[in-house]
């Protein structure tokens, strides 16, 4: 039983445009979201994240926005530049704290074409 | 955040073999954390381990398959024990973030293991 999904396994988008990347949960304990980025060869690298007590948070070209009652997240990259292609994850956490373990989704592979 | 390596980065491994993976981090850190990612599939916490204690393991691996050393605070290994194909995976070891809110997660490169 996944907890954390990620239904688009790849999504592709023009240089310059918006990415959004989506993600659901189901386990209403959790607390805290978290997305990584993952080129190949290489481990996952933290992104961004957002408590759930916040539905918005923003750096740089990186904004979450978290749907509490939808139980639903998603990542809008804007604008889009082909360094940008990796696969991202959406992990979950019960609570902010980094000694929880993180239930991660199976990640979606974003292309972004020059 | 924290610099993590992974040894080795990669291995091919007949079935029935053991292998040990080693995490070495460039700080002290409490808590550290292994991961499994199978081919297509998202990645699995497989145990956490604290210095000086026993892993704690996730529902689904026990000890005897995969044991876990912690000997001090920069530094851990993972065994893979009696390897089946099954457990040809990427697997990856993380330590805790040292920021005292919105803690994240810090990821080593991870180690492909291809069991044949």
């Amino acid at each position: 039983d996944q907890q954390v999904k990620q239904n688009s396994p790849s999504l592709s988008v023009q240089e310059g445009r918006i990415s959004i990347l989506n993600c659901d949960y189901t386990n209403s304990m959790f607390d805290y979201f978290l997305w990584y980025k993952k080129y190949p060869a290489e481990g996952p690298t933290f992104l961004i994240s957002i408590s759930s007590i916040k539905d918005k948070n923003e750096d740089g070209r990186f904004t979450v926005f978290l749907n509490k009652s939808a139980k639903h997240l998603s990542l809008h990259i804007v604008p889009s530049q082909p360094g940008d292609s990796a696969v991202y994850f959406c992990a979950a956490s019960p609570t902010q704290g980094g000694s929880e373990k993180l239930v991660f989704g199976k990640g979606t592979k974003l292309t972004v074409n020059p | 955040s924290a610099v993590i390596s992974q040894k080795p980065s990669r291995d091919i491994c007949q079935r029935g073999t053991s292998l040990t993976i080693q995490c070495q981090v460039d700080s002290q850190v409490t808590m550290m954390f292994w991961y499994r990612q199978q081919p297509g599939q998202s990645l699995t916490l497989i145990a956490t381990a604290n210095q000086g204690s026993e892993a704690t393991y996730e529902s689904g691996f026990v000890i005897d398959k995969f044991p876990i050393s912690r000997p001090n605070l920069t530094f851990s290994t993972l065994t893979v024990s009696n390897m089946s194909p099954e457990d040809s995976s990427i697997y990856l070891c993380s330590v805790d973030g040292r920021r005292v809110l919105f803690n994240e997660q810090f990821f080593g490169p991870g180690t492909r293991l291809t069991v044949l």
